[in-house]
């Protein structure tokens, strides 16, 4: 298994300001995949993340309102900039396990509210 | 395309009633499927999971069946507990990088 642990925990922000949330996985993993999560919904995945490139979007996210970090195998940051009160959700980290077995690891999250 | 669906809650049960939360999938090929937990306040965490056909995943009295004939991996426990409430996701991954996430299930127990 894979301990995953964000910073911080949770936050709340003032419109127009960014935020940076930190991963850190116990392991080193291959990929890390951030979502969001609004309240009483789904998750979205917003990006994954892989060591040494660019990390790859999904469709809606752009890396301008959502740059991402991954400097080393085991971190990994998400910046939500420019916040409005339509980015309140809760943001999760989330690695695969390795080997192939497909399953996922998700850290506590990071509830995030915008004034 | 690949997709979850699960059946929409809240269910509402008093324990030690019996739980079935129903999930189809549609994907090509074999996915994998799961069930994912998530408690208030955390992340999601891993039910249980199965890799191919007819297998049963099984973990905390918690079981799902891989029916490829009827695309379903229903998930049931046979007596619930307060403590088991929470949100429930089925999720498929067929290949590639992403996994595909139902729209969850949120379970009320009531003692």
């Amino acid at each position: 298994s894979a301990v995953i642990s964000q910073k911080p925990s949770r936050d709340i922000c003032q419109r127009g300001t960014s935020l940076t949330i930190q991963c850190q996985v116990d392991s080193q993993v291959t990929m890390m995949f951030w979502y969001r999560q609004q309240p009483g919904q789904s998750l979205t995945l917003i990006a994954t993340a892989n060591q040494g490139s660019e990390a790859t979007y999904e469709s809606g996210f752009v890396i301008d309102k959502f740059p991402i970090s991954r400097p080393n195998l085991t971190f990994s940051t998400l910046t939500v900039s420019n916040m409005s009160p339509e980015d309140s959700s809760i943001y999760l980290c989330s690695v695969e396990r390795s080997g192939g077995y497909n399953e996922q690891f998700f850290g506590p999250g990071t509830r995030l509210t915008v004034l | 395309g690949n997709s979850v669906t699960q059946m929409e809650g809240p269910v509402t049960l008093s324990e030690e009633a019996f739980l079935t939360i129903n999930c189809t999938y549609t994907a090509t090929g074999y996915p994998s499927l799961f069930w994912y937990v998530q408690y208030p306040g955390e992340g999601l965490q891993l039910l249980l999971k199965a890799t191919k056909a007819d297998d049963k995943g099984s973990n905390k009295g918690f079981e799902a069946t891989y029916r490829k004939e009827t695309t379903s991996f229903h998930l049931e426990k046979g007596s619930v507990q307060v403590s088991d409430s929470a949100v429930y996701f089925c999720a498929l991954k067929a290949g590639g990088f992403k996994t595909i996430f139902g729209a969850g299930t949120r379970l009320f127990v009531k003692a």
